[in-house]
């Protein structure tokens, strides 16, 4: 089935590093990625769609000048944490469609600024 | 706009329990309803769906049905098992290639 691979899987940075987060996708062409943030013991917020080629559509309230997302091929979307700051902390899980109404998640990358 | 609504958590079920977890939706059209589990520490695994009015998904002894008349979509399991302990989301997808919508998601915990 289709698979998107997500590095890294955990990562400890300090305050005002960058930190890149990767999803590719192995066996399947992305030509959209989802991206979404987990609070601890909360739900899934949408952060951004991206799509090949274009520039990323940002939901309300997502700063898009720290939170850079660049989808420059149809197997790599990447999500990079700008200035990063311990509010920043959390968890992030990219997912793509994969048709018939099917999406595929990556496994998540918990992050922790400290 | 298009939401989800989940019963609140946390339940704890003995084994071998009945489980029902409750799941209610608001959307225009009609959407594609999904059931995703996640253990601790790991990202979201797809348990079932149902992708029209009155369709029954089914994977691992979970079902839900989609009820159009109801606007739901619970989440039922015969016989739990501590295996089963994670957590439960209830999403809707609009269309094939838009995002989906979560609902808050519910803990559960299954003692022996």
């Amino acid at each position: 089935g289709a698979v998107v691979s997500q590095h890294p899987s955990w990562v400890i940075c300090k305050s005002g590093t960058s930190v890149k987060i990767e999803c590719r996708s192995l066996d399947f062409q992305a030509t959209t990625m989802f991206w979404y943030r987990q609070f601890p013991k909360q739900s899934l917020m949408l952060m951004a769609t991206s799509n090949e080629g274009s520039k990323a559509t940002y939901e309300q309230g997502v700063e898009k000048d720290k939170f850079l997302i660049n989808h420059a091929s149809l197997t790599l979307s990447t999500l990079t944490v700008t200035s990063a700051h311990p509010e920043d902390s959390s968890f992030y899980i990219c997912s793509a469609p994969t048709g018939d109404y099917g999406y595929t998640f990556g496994s998540g990358t918990r992050l922790t600024v400290v | 706009g298009n939401s989800v609504t989940q019963m609140e958590g946390p339940v704890t079920l003995s084994e071998e329990a009945f489980l029902t977890i409750n799941c209610t939706y608001t959307a225009t059209g009609y959407p594609s309803l999904f059931w995703y589990v996640q253990y601790p520490g790991e990202g979201l695994q797809l348990l079932l769906k149902a992708t029209k009015a009155d369709d029954k998904g089914s994977n691992k002894g979970f079902e839900a049905t989609y009820r159009k008349e109801t606007t739901s979509f619970h989440l039922e399991k015969g016989s739990v098992q501590v295996s089963d302990s994670a957590v439960y989301f209830c999403a809707l997808s609009a269309s094939g290639n838009t995002p989906l919508v979560f609902g808050k998601g519910t803990r559960l915990s299954v003692i022996a």
